[in-house]
């Protein structure tokens, strides 16, 4: 099993949708979750940090269950410039960072 | 300011040859770490740096990897006998502490004939 799963998409949505992401990790003693952005033949840039309380950035929600395992991204009110791979990031105890494949999201006209 | 730099940004050898990839942090930045991403997938951990030391080797796929960071600063990942397999983007990231937001640089791509 790997550490760190995700939706394997592609999700392709209209503008204007609402799209959420799953994303699950098997190290019940991870420290810190991440999400990633990632464009085409890009690096990866950070998207935002998730805490246990769950998080809000404009239209980006972040939320947390330490119990299930289990973090989400919920992006409303979606943009063009949306489109790109959004990557779960968890990390260890030993501040090792454990990326997962990536969803990758088409936002289209 | 200057971000992370990776040279070089492509590097085409032959199979069984020897690579070195080099990753400049950014200024400051105690934390290092070396990752592999194949198309399609997302990064894979290799090795991860605290100042001179690697506090986490634990990724590096086998004996033909090892990187250095012998001044705590630049970092060198080195390949040896390269095989078809490692054909990759090879990336560098680096953080202002161990588990800190890590910034990334463009990737070297590696491509083993």
């Amino acid at each position: 099993r790997k550490e760190v799963e995700q939706d394997p998409g592609p999700f392709n949505v209209p503008e204007g949708a609402t799209v959420a992401f799953n994303c699950t990790y098997s190290n019940s003693a991870s420290q810190s979750f991440f999400w990633y952005r990632q464009d085409c033949r890009k690096e990866p840039k950070l998207l935002m940090s998730v805490y246990s309380s769950g998080n809000e950035d404009g239209r980006f929600t972040a939320q947390l269950n330490r119990a299930s395992q289990y973090i989400s991204l919920l992006i409303r009110d979606s943009k063009l410039s949306d489109s790109a791979t959004y990557l779960c990031v968890v990390k260890g105890n030993n501040n090792d960072m454990r990326f997962g494949a990536g969803t990758r999201l088409t936002v289209k006209p | 300011g200057a971000g992370v730099s990776q040279t070089p940004s492509n590097k085409v050898t032959e199979k069984g040859k020897y690579v070195e990839l080099r990753c400049d942090p950014i200024s400051g930045h105690t934390a290092l770490y070396w990752y592999r991403q194949s198309l399609g997938q997302g990064p894979e951990f290799l090795i991860y740096f605290q100042g001179t030391g690697a506090a986490d080797d634990s990724g590096l796929p086998n004996d033909r990897f090892f990187a250095v960071r012998p001044e705590g600063s630049v970092s060198t990942l080195k390949i040896q006998r390269t095989e078809r397999g490692d054909s990759a983007v090879y990336l560098c990231a680096s953080s202002l502490g161990g588990g800190e937001t890590q910034y990334f640089g463009p990737g070297t791509r590696l491509l083993v004939l």
